[in-house]
């Protein structure tokens, strides 16, 4: 049973616009969260992360929105860029026990220029 | 440089062979991770290690096996009894065993049993 779940397989934005990539979890227990970027015969690299202390963590064009209560989070990229195109995957964990993320299956994101 | 290899980059292997996937890091991080993708899935965890000579199951363990004998080094089998091997394989690693601690991947491995 998918854990963390990435309902859109794609998505496309015209550069220089907003990219807003959703991620929907169903473990209440999960409180640190991460957003991953992957290329095409790479491996994934860390983007973001926030704990479930906070709801909003910023980084540069990035940011990742949590809504506890709505178990949801969200990254946005502003501007987005063509290098930004990537597979985007989103991955959660609770802290106090085991060391296991569970991801996403990942959004596929096209900045058109 | 630092980082985490795989290699090699494609494996083919005929059905009812075992297989080995590497995976080496020179970050000197204690705890190593084996995933596997297939396609419309999230990345799935196989095996974790924690420290040297200790290694967990993890969700997908059945008809794998791994071994932990260098901090640097934590290689995969696929064996036979593993049904559907097909897919993609992720090897990453960590500074610690730590959640919060951010996990470095490898560039993977495609492993196409025929």
């Amino acid at each position: 049973d998918q854990q963390v779940k990435q309902n859109s397989p794609s998505l496309s934005v015209q550069e220089g616009r907003i990219s807003i990539l959703n991620c929907d979890y169903t473990n209440s227990m999960f409180d640190y969260f991460l957003w991953y970027k992957k290329y095409p015969a790479e491996g994934p690299t860390f983007l973001i992360s926030i704990s479930s202390i906070k709801d909003k963590n910023e980084d540069g064009r990035f940011t990742v929105f949590l809504n506890k209560s709505a178990k949801h989070l969200s990254l946005h990229i502003v501007p987005s860029q063509p290098g930004d195109s990537a597979v985007y995957f989103c991955a959660a964990t609770t802290l106090k026990t085991g060391n296991q993320f569970y991801f996403g299956t990942g959004t596929s994101l096209t900045v058109i220029p | 440089d630092g980082g985490i290899t795989q290699s090699p980059k494609y494996l083919f292997r005929k059905e009812g062979q075992n297989v080995t996937l590497s995976c080496e890091q020179n970050l000197n991080h204690d705890a190593m991770y084996w995933y596997r993708q297939d396609p419309g899935q999230g990345l799935r965890l196989i095996y974790y290690s924690q420290i040297v000579n200790d290694f967990q199951k993890g969700d997908i363990a059945e008809g794998y096996s791994v071994s932990r004998e260098k901090k640097e080094s934590f290689p995969l089998t696929v064996t036979s009894a593993q049904k559907n091997p097909t897919a993609f394989y992720l090897c990453a690693s960590s500074r610690t065993a730590i959640n919060s601690d951010t996990q470095y991947f490898g560039p993977g491995t495609r492993l196409t049993v025929l």
